[in-house]
């Protein structure tokens, strides 16, 4: 079974850092991996999808690695700005049609 | 091109109710998924459908059951409300299995 960790759950830094959040999964046998942003009270975000093949995908200030072999993806996040603040979530699709989804971390950019 | 839609926004409800949620997938996208939210348990996958058939199933029990028309929105039902139904209910909707899936902004039922 499928499982899906984030850590850490809540992270707060200054404007301006680079910050890595990450995720790992426990079965390699994975289709894809997304990574969501979630604002409070708000639907999700897709923010980059790695498909099974690939290992990193980047969209402006944000990069997402993932290593199979080792169950891990990461979110690296450039130059963080305050409306970086969100939880960050990530999710597993397999061959099932479903996304495992992990807890999330909750970021917070202090100005 | 339009977002993914869900209607209604906000519900409210009484135990013992039942309620139907609406959601419409973005244009072309023949795959929907629907998704229940919660603080202590997190996303948790109900169901998916594609072309009409329910393709996969996640562990909720037989209160919980969808449809899809056949121009591709899906309706979800729970029957027999409880307290712990009360959720943020998100759809998702995609062209295939391995495409990104879009998120609709969710119907947010509060049972009382």
């Amino acid at each position: 079974k499928q499982e899906v960790t984030q850590i850490p759950a809540a992270l707060s830094v200054p404007e301006g850092e680079n910050l890595v959040l990450n995720c790992s999964f426990t079965d390699s046998a994975i289709y894809n991996l997304q990574w969501f942003r979630q604002d409070p009270g708000k639907g999700l975000t897709s923010l980059l999808l790695i498909q099974s093949s690939q290992r990193e995908q980047t969209s402006g200030r944000l990069n997402a690695s993932l290593d199979k072999s080792s169950g891990r993806s990461t979110l690296y996040i450039a130059a963080s700005q305050p409306g970086d603040s969100a939880t960050y979530l990530c999710a597993v699709g397999g061959s099932n049609y479903q996304l495992i989804w992990g807890a999330g971390t909750k970021l917070i950019i202090k100005p | 091109k339009a977002g993914v839609t869900q209607t209604p926004r906000y519900l409210i409800k009484t135990r013992g109710q039942q309620v139907t949620l609406s959601c419409s997938p973005i244009s072309g996208h023949r795959s929907v998924s629907w998704y229940q939210q919660t603080p202590g348990q997190g996303l948790q996958f109900l169901f998916e459908y594609f072309s009409e058939t329910q393709r996969n199933k996640g562990n909720f029990p037989g209160r919980f059951s969808g449809r899809q028309f056949s121009n591709s929105r899906s309706e979800m039902n729970v029957s027999t409300l409880e307290l712990g139904d009360s959720a943020l209910y998100l759809c998702a909707s995609t062209r295939g299995a391995v495409e990104t899936q879009y998120f609709g902004p969710g119907t947010r039922l509060l049972v009382l």
